[in-house]
């Protein structure tokens, strides 16, 4: 069936930096655009990122240029949240979603907590 | 930037009644870049509408969407049980760039 499995969130210190992990499976991973996208404690949903099915396009949120990039592997299947100079912000639950104008499959999420 | 402002903030209601919500944008949106997501408490958002008005893939057909321009509208006819959740609409812009709503939450009254 098709899935979306996010992996390696955790308890990061401020400045620190964290990679996350989504696996596709299910459905051909390399024909479709996917998105991270995040929610705070509590809170509503916030986009994050996305990148185009052969990773030539990544489009990112002001609040994040800079110091998220989004990557992908098509070999693998997996899709990629590279987190530098993580900040207090930044305390969310990730999900990776696929598509493109609209997001159909979504991950079941994956903890970060930013604190010292 | 458009800003998608969703109203009202919490919908309290019974099984049966009517739901209607709202989503203002603050430009011009494309109805085909418009969405409309469900999430329940401790779940993953669920697609429930695109292109302002076509449901996804298994969604009941007491979910409906409608609007043009910047005003969206999303009905569930007679809420059910499990339809008591967080309710987001989204926009795809020309940018491009994607945007949530804060949402509304339909609770039990």
């Amino acid at each position: 069936q098709v899935q979306l499995v996010e992996s390696g969130g955790g308890v990061v210190q401020p400045g620190r930096s964290l990679r996350l992990s989504c696996a596709a499976s299910g459905f051909t991973f390399s024909s479709y655009a996917m998105h991270w996208v995040r929610q705070a404690p509590g809170k509503g949903l916030e986009w994050v990122a996305v990148i185009l099915d052969n990773g030539s396009n990544k489009y990112y949120a002001d609040s994040v240029r800079g110091r998220l990039t989004i990557s992908r592997d098509n070999s693998k299947n997996t899709l990629y949240l590279q987190m530098n100079s993580l900040r207090g912000e930044d305390t969310a639950v990730y999900y990776c979603a696929r598509g493109y104008r609209s997001m159909d499959v979504w991950g079941q999420g994956t903890t970060v907590t930013v604190s010292s | 930037e458009i800003v998608l402002t969703q109203s009202p903030g919490t919908l309290s209601l019974s099984p049966g009644e009517r739901a209607t919500l709202s989503c203002r944008a603050s430009q011009s949106v494309s109805g085909s870049y418009l969405v409309w997501y469900q999430q329940k408490p401790g779940q993953a958002p669920r697609l429930l509408i695109y292109g302002a008005s076509s449901r996804a893939t298994g969604i009941p057909d007491r979910f409906s969407g409608s609007g043009s321009g910047t005003d969206f509208t999303l009905t569930i006819s007679r809420l059910e049980p499990e339809d008591f959740a967080v309710y987001y609409c989204q926009q795809y812009g020309i940018s491009p760039t994607w945007a949530f709503g804060q949402g509304t939450k339909v609770e039990i009254k």
